[in-house]
């Protein structure tokens, strides 16, 4: 989980509510991206970005918003929470979108509870 | 949303035994990732493998990268309790950083 820092940890939210997960690294990795961890399921790619300017949609994009107006910080927004957005969130970067051998680095995940 | 065939979902293992893991899919994929996960933590990549064919090891662990590029299995020797979690298989869409990822493999091992 080298360099990628997500806050909070830990969120309980009211349905209807928004906030807004943050996400950094140090690392000056070109390409960021959100994904969410279901129970029983692998990890669905939300949103992700390719640098600075520049996102776009994953497999599961609707109720999320982000932008990307740095090259360290790629923040999730949840608008209007809802039930089904219960979930853990992994932000991830890596050094340059589609080279082969990148690593690929999770942070250490935010756990999201909707009311 | 698209994700990988992962098998099998979980295994109860002694201290000592082998275990061997897979995943298919029915897309080609440039690059084949193994994960593990710990309670509470996000998952952290144990072998990268990003050529078919490819055959790459990691102290006990070995993995390997289907030749039709559409597999991977991953195997670990003499299980140790430590070993204990959740491994994930994620495939690398070519020409993205986008990673489609299997639904997991859950490791008990007993002493």
């Amino acid at each position: 989980n080298a360099g990628v820092t997500q806050t909070p940890k830990f969120q309980v939210l009211k349905t209807g509510q928004s906030m807004t997960l943050q996400c950094a690294q140090d690392m000056n990795h070109e390409y960021m991206s959100w994904y969410r961890q279901d129970p029983g399921m692998g990890l669905r790619l939300i949103h992700y970005s390719v640098g600075a300017g520049i996102t776009d949609q994953g497999e599961v994009p609707n109720g999320y918003n982000v932008s990307r107006s740095t090259t360290e910080d790629f923040p999730l927004r949840l608008l209007s929470a809802a039930p089904s957005q219960t979930s853990v969130y992994f932000c991830a970067s890596s050094t340059q979108a589609g080279r082969i051998g990148n690593t690929i680095y999770f942070g250490e995940g935010s756990w999201l509870t909707v009311v | 949303g698209q994700q990988l065939n992962q098998s099998p979902q979980s295994m109860f293992i002694q201290e000592g035994e082998d275990v061997s893991m897979n995943c298919t899919s029915s897309s080609i994929f440039n690059t084949w990732l193994w994960y593990k996960q710990d309670p509470g933590e996000g998952p952290v990549l144990l072998i990268a493998l990003y050529k078919a064919g490819e055959l790459t090891s990691n102290g006990r662990l070995t993995a390997q990268f289907g030749i039709t590029r559409k597999d991977s299995f991953l195997n670990i020797s003499a299980s140790i309790p430590s070993d204990v979690g959740i491994y994930f298989c994620a495939g690398q869409l070519p020409g993205t950083d986008k990673l489609i990822f299997g639904t997991g493999t859950r490791l008990q091992v007993f002493p």
